[in-house]
């Protein structure tokens, strides 16, 4: 059961390009949305996130796009660079509707590559 | 920035023996994790854990999984006689309770 989608296994871009990596998620419970980049033998890093109240948070190159009507979102990159190059994680919670606050979880997709050429 | 902390790095067990893996948390942290991702797949949440109980485990953890805090600082998952398809890497993650969660840098069980 995929709630959470990540249909583009890799992306390839170049240095200076901008990257758009999407996600799609099932589960209309979802209100918060995160994006985790990992490079290998780490663990995931926190990158940004929106709450579902918004539908656009940008944090310097970083944008997330949300389309609740779609269930959609995206992150976009501008100017992609080669150390950017890791998995991108995108993730769903329920947060407003969790139970006492003690069942906060993620969701996570499988992840796309993202190779920012030089 | 603070970080969770995971030991070991990499653990190499014979099928059926039992391991434990270790986290420990960010400080202020009240709210703690388990994922796990098998080689390709995604990451998988297997159990949370909150005030001294388990408050939500998935279908991958059965009863030869736990979960414990018995120091009060150390978070660990033990498997009590693991089998081959536990090989993944192990994610400790811990949270305030509110929007993002930090993750360790994993541990990798492999089971010969």
């Amino acid at each position: 059961d995929q709630q959470v989608k990540q249909n583009s296994p890799s992306l390839s871009v170049q240095e200076g390009r901008i990257s758009i990596l999407n996600c799609d998620y099932t589960n209309s419970m979802f209100d918060y949305f995160l994006w985790y980049k990992k490079y290998p033998a780490e663990g995931p890093t926190f990158l940004i996130s929106i709450s579902s109240i918004k539908d656009k948070n940008e944090d310097g190159r970083f944008t997330v796009f949300l389309n609740k009507s779609a269930k959609h979102l995206s992150l976009h990159i501008v100017p992609s660079q080669p150390g950017d190059s890791a998995v991108y994680f995108c993730a769903a919670s329920a947060w407003g509707r969790r139970r006492g606050g003690s069942n906060y979880k993620l969701t996570f997709g499988k992840g796309t590559l993202l190779t920012v050429n030089p | 920035e603070p970080e969770v902390t995971q030991t070991p790095s990499h653990q190499v067990t014979q099928m059926g023996q039992e391991v434990i893996l270790r986290c420990v948390p960010i400080s202020n942290h009240l709210y703690f994790y388990w994922y796990r991702q098998i080689l390709g797949q995604k990451v998988e949440f297997l159990v949370s854990f909150y005030n001294n109980e388990i408050s939500e485990k998935s279908e991958i953890f059965d009863d030869q999984f736990s979960v414990e805090r018995p120091d009060g600082s150390n978070f660990t998952l033990k498997i009590r006689s693991t089998k081959l398809e536990d090989s993944a890497m192990y994610f400790c993650a811990t949270g305030t309770g509110w929007e993002k969660l930090f993750f360790g840098s994993g541990t990798q069980l492999s089971v010969l």
